[in-house]
């Protein structure tokens, strides 16, 4: 079946580890992003990637860090740098409409 | 950062009633209007991608209407339903593929 995956669900990163979280799709979208979910907020955008090789910042880039070295695959990791990475993180795919992922919740301890 | 906001926050009403929410944005740079459908537990569904200033278009008993001059979005929902609750989202769509949604406006249907 054409979907997008997210894994793992859930992750638990000590404080100060870099963290990676998986995103891939098999819809041949080039477009794909990444978003983090507070609660009681929004979707915000973290990083986005028109074309394979190639990404931009979002709105809140700082801490996190991505690469796109094969269309179905859209990887972010969450550094130590990330002061507060504690949320909720969903990936999409798509040009005319984004389809997302069921989405990682990553817990610091 | 493009600012795409939505009103109401939340939104609670009773079988039946009839609501709509807001979502404005930017009008420069525009390429779509995105509205989606969050339920809890599940990832966000496309409810309506709209493109012409002067769209609308309809789904059921869920419309939306589209002014890219003005940059606003209106989503209405007639004779709501408890499965209707659930958190609309709007997304602006600009030229260079970066999408950004607004905040949210949380639905509450009570039968």
């Amino acid at each position: 079946d054409g979907g997008i995956t997210q894994s793992p669900k859930y992750l638990f990163r000590k404080e100060g580890q870099n963290v990676t979280l998986s995103c891939e799709q098999n819809l041949n979208h080039d477009a794909m992003y990444w978003y983090r979910q507070d609660p009681g907020q929004g979707l915000r955008l973290i990083y986005y990637s028109q074309i394979v090789n190639d990404f931009q910042k979002g709105d809140i880039a700082e801490g996190y860090s991505v690469s796109r070295e094969k269309k179905e695959s859209f990887p972010l990791t969450v550094t130590s740098a990330q002061k507060n990475p504690t949320a909720f993180y969903l990936c999409a795919s798509g040009e005319t409409e984004a389809f997302f992922g069921q989405g990682t919740r990553l817990t610091v301890v | 950062i493009l600012n795409v906001e939505q009103s109401p926050q939340s939104l609670h009403v009773q079988e039946g009633d009839s609501t709509n929410f807001t979502c404005s944005f930017p009008s420069s740079n525009f390429y779509a209007l995105h509205w989606y459908r969050w339920e809890t537990a599940k990832s966000p569904e496309a409810l309506f991608v709209m493109t012409l200033n002067g769209d609308e278009k309809k789904k059921g008993r869920i419309s939306a209407t589209l002014n890219t001059k003005e940059g606003y979005s209106y989503l209405y929902i007639k004779g709501s339903q408890p499965e209707d609750s659930a958190t609309y989202l709007c997304a602006f769509l600009e030229y260079g593929n970066k999408l950004v949604f607004g905040a949210g406006t949380i639905l509450r249907v009570k039968s």
